[in-house]
């Protein structure tokens, strides 16, 4: 059965700190590994990654894939309180369209 | 430039009542993909629709939900005689096309509530 694992699953910081959310995976065929964030609506889309070793950035966001490994690791510097949201890691794999398998999530909150 | 629309937002039923939940895909998106959600838990794939069919309906129970993609209209997931069980926030999402774009566009989901 396809896995996905994300640590820890909950994390409390102090705005300003840089903190590193993790997601490894078991899956037949994969094809793409992809990154939301959760608040209280709809998650929204943060990255993709389909090679290993190139790093995505957008912003104090980044996030890695090591499909040797097979984990990913996404990082947030500086953090804000806006950043307090659920993170969700996904799998796809090929020939299943767009179906994402996904984790728990890993639950960020940052204090002042 | 509205994104995936889902309504109602909230939806309280009684056990043994039916739940209707609506899903407006974003402009130009023809695939559509419900997920459910427990508390504490991760999203959860369910099913798959483009315009009229069913794609994979894997991740569907068996019994009592099903789920239509009409020419025109929003995508509905229907459950029938709903149990406590069934509450949970369903989440919609679309995409263009499967085979190119992979990012999934979420709405912000309807929360089910089964009293």
């Amino acid at each position: 059965e396809d896995k996905v694992v994300q640590s820890p699953l909950s994390l409390v910081v102090h705005e300003g700190d840089t903190v590193t959310l993790n997601c490894s995976y078991e899956v037949t065929n994969f094809r793409s590994l992809l990154w939301y964030k959760q608040e209280k609506k709809a998650p929204t889309f943060l990255f993709m990654l389909t090679s290993s070793g190139i790093e995505k950035k957008s912003g104090r966001l980044s996030s890695i894939l090591d499909k040797k490994e097979l984990f990913s690791i996404l990082n947030i510097t500086a953090t804000q309180t806006g950043d307090s949201a659920i993170y969700l890691c996904a799998v796809r794999k090929t020939g299943t369209a767009s179906k994402l398998t996904f984790g728990t999530g890993t639950r960020l909150q940052v204090t002042l | 430039n509205a994104g995936v629309m889902q309504n109602p937002r909230h939806l309280v039923r009684r056990r043994g009542q039916e739940a209707r939940l609506r899903c407006s895909p974003m402009k130009g998106h023809s695939h559509v993909y419900w997920y459910r959600q427990l508390p504490e838990e991760g999203l959860k794939f369910m099913v798959y629709l483009q315009k009229e069919n069913i794609i994979d309906e894997s991740g569907m129970p068996k019994e009592r939900f099903s789920a239509e993609f009409p020419k025109e209209g929003p995508s509905i997931l229907r459950i029938q005689q709903v149990v406590r069980g069934d509450s949970a926030a369903y989440f919609c999402a679309s995409s263009y096309d499967a085979a190119t774009n992979e990012k999934l566009f979420f709405g912000s989901g309807t929360q089910l509530s089964v009293l």
